[in-house]
């Protein structure tokens, strides 16, 4: 079993929908979480992190359970620039990330 | 501030053949890290430095090698490349913020082994 998984997707939903995506992890001693996006053939950028008590940047809210070790991104209002690959990562010691493989976004008009 | 920066961009090597990759950052982390990323799939970790002088290997290590360099530079060395080792490889970086590691990525190499 992978340390961190994803719904590989394809998600293909219409312009202004919500979208939502899990992260499933398996190491309970797990420190820190995020949300990164990656464009096809870029590096992966930093989307946001995500804390216990949840958060919210803009159309996008991620959250945290740790007591079911899963981690969800939410996307209201999806925009064409939004298709992208969602990557979660999970921090177990620190300095060191294990990603998962990405659930795959496209936005249709 | 330039961030991350890697060289070269792109390379096709020979099977045998071998080559470094450079990485640099001006950001005073002191962590960082080399994954590759194969076609249709997530990033595997390579090797990472969790600070200047120190060195681990991550989940791909086999057909690597790794120099610290000092705190702005970590390199990566294909001593014999093979056609496995085809990917984009990405280097990162990442300091302690806010008390989370954040990691910021190069803008990768991409290489081909024939």
């Amino acid at each position: 079993r992978k340390e961190v998984e994803q719904d590989p997707g394809p998600f293909n939903v219409p312009e202004g929908a919500t979208v939502a995506f899990n992260c499933t992890y398996s190491n309970s001693a797990s420190q820190s979480f995020f949300w990164y996006r990656q464009d096809c053939r870029k590096e992966p950028k930093l989307l946001m992190s995500v804390y216990s008590s949840g958060n919210e940047d803009g159309r996008f809210t991620a959250q945290l359970n740790r007591a079911s070790q899963y981690i969800s991104l939410l996307i209201r209002d999806s925009k064409l620039s939004d298709s992208a690959t969602y990557l979660c990562v999970v921090n177990t010691n620190a300095g060191k990330s294990t990603f998962g493989d990405g659930t795959t976004l496209t936005v249709k008009p | 501030n330039a961030g991350v920066t890697q060289t070269p961009k792109f390379q096709v090597l020979k099977t045998g053949q071998s080559m470094t990759l450079q990485c640099a950052q001006d950001m005073n982390h002191n962590s960082m890290y080399w994954y590759r990323q194969d076609p249709g799939m997530g990033l595997r970790l390579i090797y990472y430095s969790a600070s200047e002088g120190t060195t681990d290997k991550g989940e791909v290590p086999n057909g690597y090698n790794v120099s610290r360099l000092n705190k702005r530079e970590f390199s990566l060395r294909l001593e014999s490349a093979a056609p496995s080792q085809t990917s984009v490889y990405f280097c990162a970086s990442s300091g302690l913020a806010t008390g989370v590691y954040e990691q910021y990525f190069g803008p990768g190499t991409r290489l081909t082994v024939t």
